[in-house]
């Protein structure tokens, strides 16, 4: 069966650092892959997605996400984080086998200190 | 604008009630689905429709009921077997034509009394 790995529940940084989240997939076939993005009490907003093609994909807000077959890893990336990256991460998998069903991560929340 | 709409914002259940949310896209997409958020859990999969008038059960259906009657509109119903509703629910909708990509509403946030 297919899952989503997000090894970090919490991560802080300072604004102006850069900031990599990491997810790890699990799937037979070549995975459709999505970073999504969640302020609190709001519905999921997309920064980017992989589908097939060039292995570093550049999204929204500046963030970017690179996916790495031999490491199953999609991870996300900026290089400069602002106080409004705050919120919380979710990578997901899509399974196109499956009525386009997607399976989400457990979620990385970033905090970002002054 | 096109997008997805999600009514109530809160929505408060007494026990043995059945309770209703309302989820409407005009982004003409023929599939929608509806998630369940719990801290920590990630979403998970309610229902799924990909055409009108045809749903499947997704991972955690049981306690919920839905209808796809019109393509815009997918309501999700709480029953009073569901004993454990408090969470963040998130409607969902996608074409091939978005390249499989699914857009959210901004969420209803279902309490017990």
């Amino acid at each position: 069966a297919q899952s989503v790995t997000q090894p970090d529940i919490h991560i802080t940084v300072s604004e102006g650092a850069s900031l990599e989240l990491r997810c790890n997939y699990s799937y037979g076939a070549t995975p459709y892959l999505f970073w999504y993005v969640q302020s609190p009490g709001q519905g999921l907003q997309l920064l980017l997605k992989y589908f097939s093609g060039d292995t570093l994909v550049q999204g929204i807000k500046g963030f970017e996400a690179e996916f790495k077959r031999s490491q199953s890893s999609f991870n996300l990336r900026k290089p400069s984080v602002h106080w409004s990256d705050a919120a919380e991460y979710f990578c997901a998998l899509l399974d196109t086998g499956t009525a386009s069903k997607l399976t989400f991560g457990t979620g990385t929340r970033l905090q970002v200190t002054l | 604008d096109g997008g997805i709409t999600q009514s109530p914002k809160y929505l408060f259940r007494k026990e043995g009630q059945n309770v209703t949310l309302s989820c409407e896209q005009n982004l003409n997409h023929d599939a929608m689905y509806w998630y369940r958020q719990d801290p920590g859990q990630g979403l998970r999969l309610i229902y799924y429709s990909q055409i009108v008038n045809d749903f499947q059960k997704g991972d955690i259906a049981e306690g919920y009921s839905v209808s796809r009657e019109k393509k815009e509109s997918f309501p999700l119903t709480v029953t009073s077997a569901q004993k454990n509703p408090t969470a963040f629910y998130l409607c969902a909708s996608s074409t091939p034509g978005s390249g499989e990509t699914q857009y959210f509403g901004p969420g209803t946030r279902l309490l017990v009394l």
